[in-house]
């Protein structure tokens, strides 16, 4: 089955820019992925579907801010012009064959 | 809008059986192309997926998991179930349920229910 690996900590200054990273393992890296928001305290939220071609699909009331990008085995979660709401846990989600994973998670942090 | 509710009992002993369930509002649990899933979250750590039904009843469980997991559906209470067997402190978590369409994202969460396993 899959494996989904991603940094467990990153940070960057209120307004700015950050890309979170989430690496699908070996023979998998055309898998679609999905991003999910974890705000403290409070359930996980969908914020997108992540294709290998790059191409996303964002879910509801997802602020224009956050987007997603690919490379290789490699998808992206870019927030840009980062609000304190962002502070929060990112983690990426995968499938296959009747099964599912997630990854570690990502801890941001908004300076 | 389709929301999801999570219930059930706060504290469990060890060896005992948790039971859960979910509670599908806003639109009906036996639309063909919904999934529905549970996921757990230990204090502090990352999210791990338990299993996921179809309403048909066809289910699939996490290897890991899966000697101890039963999932059922109840179309007629618009609910699907969560047990688990044979409870020790590593089942103590963050129980969450979630809506996704088959090879695809968990797009709805509920609000999640806290499990406490203690004597």
């Amino acid at each position: 089955q899959p494996v989904l690996t991603q940094s467990s900590s990153a940070s960057a200054s209120l307004g700015s820019s950050v890309k979170l990273t989430c690496t699908l393992s070996s023979g998998y890296s055309s898998h679609i992925i999905a991003w999910h928001q974890q705000q403290p305290g409070k359930a996980p939220r969908y914020l997108m579907k992540l294709e290998g071609s790059g191409r996303y699909n964002k879910g509801s009331e997802v602020p224009y801010r956050f987007s997603g990008s690919t490379s290789g085995a490699d998808r992206y979660l870019i927030i840009s012009n980062l609000q304190s709401e962002d502070e929060a846990d990112y983690y990426c989600e995968t499938w296959d064959s009747n099964t599912r994973v997630f990854g570690g998670g990502t801890k941001l942090t908004v300076l | 809008q389709l929301q999801l509710q999570e219930s059930g009992p706060g504290l469990v002993k060890p060896s005992e059986t948790l039971s859960l369930t979910c509670t599908v509002s806003g639109g009906s649990i036996s639309r063909s192309t919904y999934y529905w899933g549970w996921i757990r979250q230990p204090p502090g750590k990352g999210l791990e997926w338990i299993g996921s039904i179809y309403y048909s009843g066809s289910t699939y469980y996490n290897p890991s998991l899966k000697s101890r997991v039963t999932i059922s559906v109840d179309t007629s209470k618009n609910q699907f179930s969560l047990k688990l067997t044979s409870l020790t402190a590593a089942d103590t978590a963050v129980y969450y349920c979630a809506k996704s369409y088959y090879h695809d994202a968990f797009d709805i969460w509920g609000q999640g229910t806290m499990v406490t396993v203690s004597s």
